[in-house]
């Protein structure tokens, strides 16, 4: 069953337009998500943790339990911003011990 | 760049060839995983290890092979019944599962 959902593939915003990348998770513990972003040629990396709650390059993230969703947002999208986002979701379970990745979206910011 | 490094870049294969691909750090993570990325798919999980001598399979593990013989070290072989292995492939290490996970630069596999 996918535990991480990111229903959009690609989403295309001009600069300087707000910015959400949804992410919705199914998981019964207490769950610790993560945003990985991967920019063109470069390796896969962590943006942001929720449980850190800080803010990196802009971006932004709550975890809303009743909506199971921890989407990602900005305020102001930026052309350095496009690149392949991940939302990932621990599953601590009985034979699983591993981050589940969501199927990414990919953000183009356009000039 | 150091941290977690992966060879090849490419590898090529001719069908029914096993090969193995190289994964290794230096961060002294206890965990350590593989995935695979295929366009439109995400990330997929194929084999982790939390612990030297240890691994679990993952989502997709059928057609691969590990071993985890050292702490620095976990090997991924695609075997001969992977029935489609051309793909880029991903290794990651981390503390601990609920840790960040620090990427490789990924082995990009094609069989021919």
């Amino acid at each position: 069953a996918q535990r991480v959902t990111q229903p959009e593939k690609l989403l295309s915003v001009f600069k300087g337009a707000p910015v959400e990348l949804k992410c919705n998770y199914s998981y019964s513990g207490s769950p610790e998500l993560f945003w990985y972003v991967q920019y063109s040629r470069q390796r896969l990396q962590l943006l942001l943790r929720h449980i850190s709650r800080e803010s990196i390059k802009g971006f932004t993230a709550d975890l809303n339990k009743g909506e199971t969703s921890f989407h990602l947002k900005k305020p102001f999208a930026q052309e350095e911003d496009s690149a392949m986002y991940y939302c990932a979701l621990p599953i601590l379970d009985t034979g699983r011990r591993a981050l589940t990745f969501g199927s990414g979206t990919r953000l183009q910011v356009q000039p | 760049d150091g941290g977690i490094t992966q060879s090849p870049k490419y590898l090529f294969r001719k069908e029914g060839q096993n090969v193995t691909l190289s994964c290794e750090q230096n961060l002294n993570h206890d965990a350590m995983y593989w995935y695979r990325q295929d366009p439109g798919q995400g990330l997929r999980l194929i084999y982790y290890s939390q612990i030297v001598n240890d691994f679990q399979k993952g989502d997709i593990a059928e057609g691969y092979s590990v071993s985890r013989e050292k702490k620095e070290s976990f090997p991924l072989t695609v075997t001969s019944a992977q029935k489609n292995p051309t793909a880029f492939y991903l290794c990651a290490s981390s503390f601990r599962v609920k840790d960040e996970q620090f990427f490789g630069p990924g082995t990009r596999l094609t069989v021919l």
